[in-house]
């Protein structure tokens, strides 16, 4: 178990449909990072937030969103789902990212967009 | 740029030491990391090497590190059936802590 709890494990919705995904860092950690798995295009970054500011963007579409609140859970909105938005997402979280910055995943969740 | 290349496929027999081979690109990384994720679950942590080492040793798990090549391999000594999962390599892309992932080498262990 790494610490690192994301919610909902599976979510199965329709293109054009909005969803949220949530995740719950490691007790500790100030830095969320997102990163979406797909079979074509590996594990891709999508955005890190630390300490509630965003501090990197990588590959996130536009209709992607996310933020990280106050008590530094963070949640990602994917929005105007297309099919090929099925993927798993995971969140990982880390202590600051300096030093040694290894990163504690998630389980995922797995989206389906049908 | 960021870019790590791994082969996508290893089969070994149980019992042999399997070899996983990566290469990255940025040269600036300043440690690198291999991941292990099994059918169902998150990446786990397997080990990680710092840019001005050659090598580290974990139980069965050694770590060398080519930076003059920028290459990095993970063996496992004794594999096991347990040891069936994908195996990521990694490098810390930025002072912040984003880690660029390689596609993932798939390692199948045959009795």
């Amino acid at each position: 178990d790494s610490g690192v709890t994301q919610t909902p494990k599976h979510l199965i919705t329709a293109t054009g449909q909005r969803v949220t995904l949530r995740c719950s860092p490691r007790s500790g950690d100030l830095s969320v990072y997102w990163y979406q798995q797909s079979l074509d295009q590996g594990l891709q970054f999508l955005i890190q937030y630390y300490n509630g500011e965003e501090r990197a963007k990588g590959n996130i579409l536009e209709r992607f969103s996310a933020q990280q609140f106050p008590d530094l859970h963070s949640e990602l909105n994917l929005s105007s789902l297309e099919l090929g938005d099925s993927a798993l997402y995971f969140c990982a979280s880390s202590a600051s990212g300096v030093g040694t910055g290894e990163l504690f995943f998630g389980e995922g969740s797995r989206l389906t967009v049908l | 740029g960021e870019d790590v290349e791994q082969s996508l496929f290893l089969s070994v027999r149980e019992g042999d030491s399997s070899v996983i081979n990566c290469t990255y690109t940025d040269s600036s990384s300043t440690y690198l990391y291999w991941y292990k994720q099994e059918p169902g679950a998150g990446l786990q942590l397997l080990t990680y090497i710092f840019s001005n080492m050659d090598m580290k040793q974990d139980q069965r798990l050694t770590v060398l590190l080519n930076k003059k090549d920028k290459h990095l391999s993970l063996r496992i000594a004794d594999t096991q059936t347990g040891d069936s999962a994908i195996y990521f390599c990694a490098e810390k892309a930025d002072s912040w802590g984003k880690l660029q992932f390689g596609a993932g080498t798939q390692v199948v262990v045959t009795p």
